[in-house]
């Protein structure tokens, strides 16, 4: 139990252009999905914590314009980075709570690998 | 300020003991993970400790001390896939996960 997918698993694309990236709970309902940025050698950082039905909430520093964050279900949360530069090159992580856990444990997805050329 | 300390690489042999600590001050506690990290893929779930204690998994255990602010986790048996980033993280009076830098676990022959 407590599945978490992300689609894609790696992307590249060239600069100026978006990329959407799903993170899914398969057996498990989530109201609270969380996205990270790691950068190699780094530790995790965490950039939003999305909220089915509301707004994400952004960590200081991270542009919320840049990087879209939509939890319109229980079980999927989006991350949009738009016009990508090669500088957000990096491995994203999107991880979920399950509502019903009785520990505050976050399940993670298995990432996905942007590189912007 | 919330802060988590723990060391930024360690070296351990094969077949040996390791113990990697933890430090924390956050506002709030509701529970310490300890994560594995493999290179290139996402943390997995080791063990969580919400009192003091220890907590035994094969041959992973994770202790806590709740007054000191102080948790480690001990790998015995070391064997080279334990080669790894191991992450302490602490969960806040606001049930947000508060992330350690991680400890590099290099395991030699």
């Amino acid at each position: 139990g407590a599945v978490v997918s992300q689609h894609p698993s790696w992307v590249i694309c060239k600069s100026g252009t978006s990329v959407k990236i799903e993170c899914r709970s398969l057996d498990f309902q989530a109201t609270t999905m969380f996205w990270y940025r790691q950068f190699p050698k780094q530790s995790l950082m965490l950039m939003a914590t999305s909220n089915e039905g509301s707004k994400a909430t952004y960590e200081q520093g991270v542009e919320k314009d840049k990087f879209l964050i939509n939890h319109a279900s229980l079980t999927l949360s989006t991350l949009t980075v738009t016009s990508a530069h090669p500088e957000d090159s990096s491995f994203y992580i999107c991880s979920a709570r399950d509502i019903l856990a009785d520990r505050p444990e976050q399940y993670f997805g298995p990432g996905t690998r942007l590189t912007v050329t | 300020g919330q802060n988590i300390d723990q060391p930024t690489e360690m070296t351990a042999t094969e077949g040996a003991i390791v113990q990697i600590n933890c430090t924390y001050q956050t506002s709030g506690f509701n529970g310490l993970f300890w994560y594995q990290q493999h290179a290139g893929e996402a943390p997995t779930f080791l063990s969580y400790n919400v009192l003091d204690g220890l907590e035994e998994k094969g041959r992973f255990s994770s202790f806590l001390s709740r007054s000191k602010g102080y948790s480690y986790l001990l790998l015995k048996e070391l064997q080279m896939k334990d080669s790894a980033s191991y992450l302490c993280a602490v969960t806040d009076s606001n049930y947000q996960l508060i992330w350690g830098a991680g400890t590099k676990l290099i395991i030699k022959p």
